[in-house]
């Protein structure tokens, strides 16, 4: 099975950067993907990273290392609107994605 | 854009009821997901289809089951309904796996209350 761990919270002020890291262990892995999730809202994919390196993807940045089992999100020039909650996620298999526990980031004024 | 469109949006049922979710993926798309969220909880991944047949299983409880039709929509009966089962339910799809990093797109989900 897959297992995903990241930070349940993290606040930051506006305009700062963030790093949202997540360690995982799989039977499988076919890559690291991130999304965003509004209160009551859908998730919206980020970003994909399947080789190790940096993804960019205007202010956010998905980095992995997949010797080390770890990859981090990357939120710069923080906004409110940013406030949501971010999942890791991968897979095990071709159509099934396993989802990390979820970190809450919330952005203070 | 035409997104993922789930139905009903909001159910209120009694326990041992049954609901019926529907879920139309974005055209072309090959593949459909499902997923329970609790509340303050992840998206647990339930079952997918791909071009119409079931491709994978999570932790689907066996009073669930869900298909897919020949106009690709799909469907998730959830029979003798407990209080558990009360949670944000989410259609996805995708065009091609997951696995790939092809975008898979959420709907904005079914709220299903029992009680």
């Amino acid at each position: 099975g897959q297992s995903l761990e990241q930070p349940s919270e993290v606040t930051a002020v506006e305009g700062a950067i963030v790093q949202i890291n997540c360690t995982y262990q799989t039977s499988g892995f076919y890559g690291l993907s991130w999304y965003q999730q509004h209160d009551g809202g859908a998730p919206t994919f980020l970003s994909y990273n399947a080789l190790d390196g940096l993804e960019e993807t205007g202010r956010f940045s998905s980095f992995l290392s997949r010797s080390d089992s770890y990859g981090y999100l990357l939120l710069q020039e923080l906004q409110m609107k940013d406030s949501a909650s971010y999942f890791c996620a991968t897979s095990g298999s071709a159509r099934q994605l396993t989802f990390g526990s979820g970190t809450q980031l919330t952005v203070l004024p | 854009a035409a997104g993922v469109i789930q139905s009903p949006r909001h159910l209120i049922k009694e326990k041992r009821e049954t609901a019926t979710l529907k879920c139309y993926p974005i055209p072309r798309h090959d593949t459909v997901y499902w997923y329970q969220q609790g509340p303050g909880q992840d998206p647990q991944f339930l079952i997918s289809f791909y071009e119409k047949m079931q491709s994978d299983k999570g932790s689907i409880p066996d009073r669930f089951s869900a298909q897919q039709f020949s106009d690709y929509h799909s469907e998730l009966n959830m029979s003798s309904l407990e209080l558990g089962d009360s949670a944000l339910y989410f259609c996805a799809s995708s065009l091609g796996a997951g696995i790939s990093g092809n975008t898979i797109y959420f709907g904005e989900g079914s709220w299903l209350t029992v009680v």
